[in-house]
């Protein structure tokens, strides 16, 4: 299994424009989320989803789009990005709906919006 | 929501000594409390987790202690070496599960030659 994967590694936007992380599991977990990873800010939730069909908001949801078609995929959207978006974004993901659950980690995307 | 406070920010010890990190949690209804261990320019990494049921767990030198009294649980790791630099996080899930885990701010753990 690859786990959790996810593209790309490193992107640079300009202010106003839009994109699209990618993040992918084969572990076939219900459960999947995204953070952002800000420098002495820990991890902090921006959506979720319980499963295809199902997304919800997390303490940071502003400015970012989720959907969730497929059990494996869980790509997230900034539509017009801004500077305050500059962070490490990890996707994650779980095998139940139970909050006891392993969380597993993607490798992250480095974005800077200039 | 859930408050998760973490100290010491950085925590420096000499190389074989121990170090702890403790975490406070506010939700009384959390009741899943993992640690992450995240090296420079990796991803976050379980290194050890513990569920309310139990009050310690361990795995040779690390171990979780749990007071759900007073809220806090900490990680103790002993016989410290120079692979155990890095940023440790704790978390706490909220009570209903579904959403996701509330981290700390991180602790940098320098291991000292």
């Amino acid at each position: 299994n690859a786990g959790v994967t996810q593209t790309p590694k490193f992107q640079v936007l300009k202010t106003g424009q839009s994109m699209t992380l990618q993040c992918a599991q084969d572990m076939n977990h219900e459960y999947m989320s995204w953070y952002r990873q800000d420098p002495g800010m820990g991890l902090r939730l921006i959506h979720y989803s319980v499963g295809a069909g199902i997304t919800d908001q997390g303490e940071v949801p502003n400015g970012y789009n989720v959907s969730r078609s497929t059990t494996e995929d869980f790509p997230l959207r900034l539509l017009s990005a801004a500077p305050s978006q500059t962070s490490v974004y990890f996707c994650a993901s779980r095998s139940g709906l139970s909050g006891t659950d392993t969380q597993y980690f993607g490798p992250g995307t480095r974005l800077t919006v200039l | 929501g859930e408050n998760v406070e973490q100290h010491p920010s950085t925590l420096s010890v000499q190389e074989g000594d121990s170090a702890v990190i403790k975490c406070t949690y506010s939700d009384s209804a959390s009741n899943y409390f993992p640690w992450y261990k995240q090296e420079l320019g990796k991803r976050p990494q379980l290194i050890i987790d513990i569920r309310s049921n139990v009050g310690e767990k361990k795995d040779q030198r690390i171990a979780v202690t749990l007071n759900k009294t007073a809220k806090h649980f900490s990680l103790h790791i002993t016989e410290t070496q120079p692979e155990d630099s890095a940023v440790y996080f704790c978390a706490a899930n909220s009570g209903g599960g579904a959403d996701g885990l509330t981290f700390g701010k991180g602790t940098h753990l320098i291991i000292q030659p």
